[in-house]
């Protein structure tokens, strides 16, 4: 099955500094890469998905990138701010692939940002 | 207010005792899942399913079950087989079960007493 490897698992940024958060994943099947964000005692909030036929995907301050030859996908976020600081979650699945991957997603262990003022 | 609910937020359970974790979607969606997530640790599938009347185990189903008895609602029971269910429990839903977008509840913390 997919496995996901994410790091690092803790990251301390200064107010306005970048943050990039990295996965590597198993199974080339894989073409659904969300990255989620939590925050303390709530549910994973989507904010930000890329397709594997694309290399880069951005939403105003978040970019997500994607490298199918090394299976590696990154999170970055550039002005961070302290309202980023959370819990980030990346995972992966094969979207529509069937068998007993269809409709699982597998995350990565985590990573804690916190954004320093 | 479209969106997933789940209840209670906190839930406490006795030894022996099964408790049953509620979640209910009005998105339309087909498929539902149940995450279960410990501290430190990413979020691990317990039950999905993706049409009524039909779920299917995930990783870590031993000590759980569900039912889907209508499109809306997927029950989560812990039973007193689970030895060790002190955890966030997290409720999910998505269009299609095809690993599309998966939309999450705000989750209930289960401890033990």
């Amino acid at each position: 099955g997919e496995n996901v490897e994410q790091h690092p698992s803790t990251l301390s940024v200064q107010e306005g500094d970048s943050a990039v958060i990295k996965c590597t994943y198993s199974d080339s099947a894989s073409n659904y890469f969300p990255w989620y964000k939590q925050e303390l005692g709530k549910g994973p909030q989507l904010i930000i998905d890329i397709r594997s036929n694309v290399g880069e995907k951005k939403d105003q301050r978040i970019a997500v990138t994607l490298n199918k030859t090394a299976k590696h996908f990154s999170l970055h976020i550039t002005e961070t701010q302290p309202e980023d600081s959370a819990v980030y979650f990346c995972a992966a699945t094969a979207a529509n692939a069937g068998g007993t991957s269809y409709g699982k997603l597998t995350f990565g262990q985590g990573t804690i940002l916190t954004v320093h003022p | 207010d479209g969106g997933i609910t789940q209840s209670p937020k906190y839930l406490f359970r006795k030894e022996g005792q099964n408790v049953t974790l509620s979640c209910e979607q009005n998105l339309n969606h087909d498929a539902m899942y149940w995450y279960r997530q410990d501290p430190g640790q990413g979020l691990r599938l317990i039950y999905y399913s993706q049409i009524v009347n039909d779920f299917q185990k995930g990783d870590i189903a031993e000590g759980y079950s569900v039912s889907r008895e209508k499109k809306e609602s997927f029950p989560l029971t812990v039973t007193s087989a689970q030895k060790n269910p002190t955890a966030f429990y997290l409720c999910a839903s998505s269009i299609v079960g095809g690993g599309e977008t998966q939309y999450f509840g705000p989750g209930t913390r289960l401890l033990v007493l």
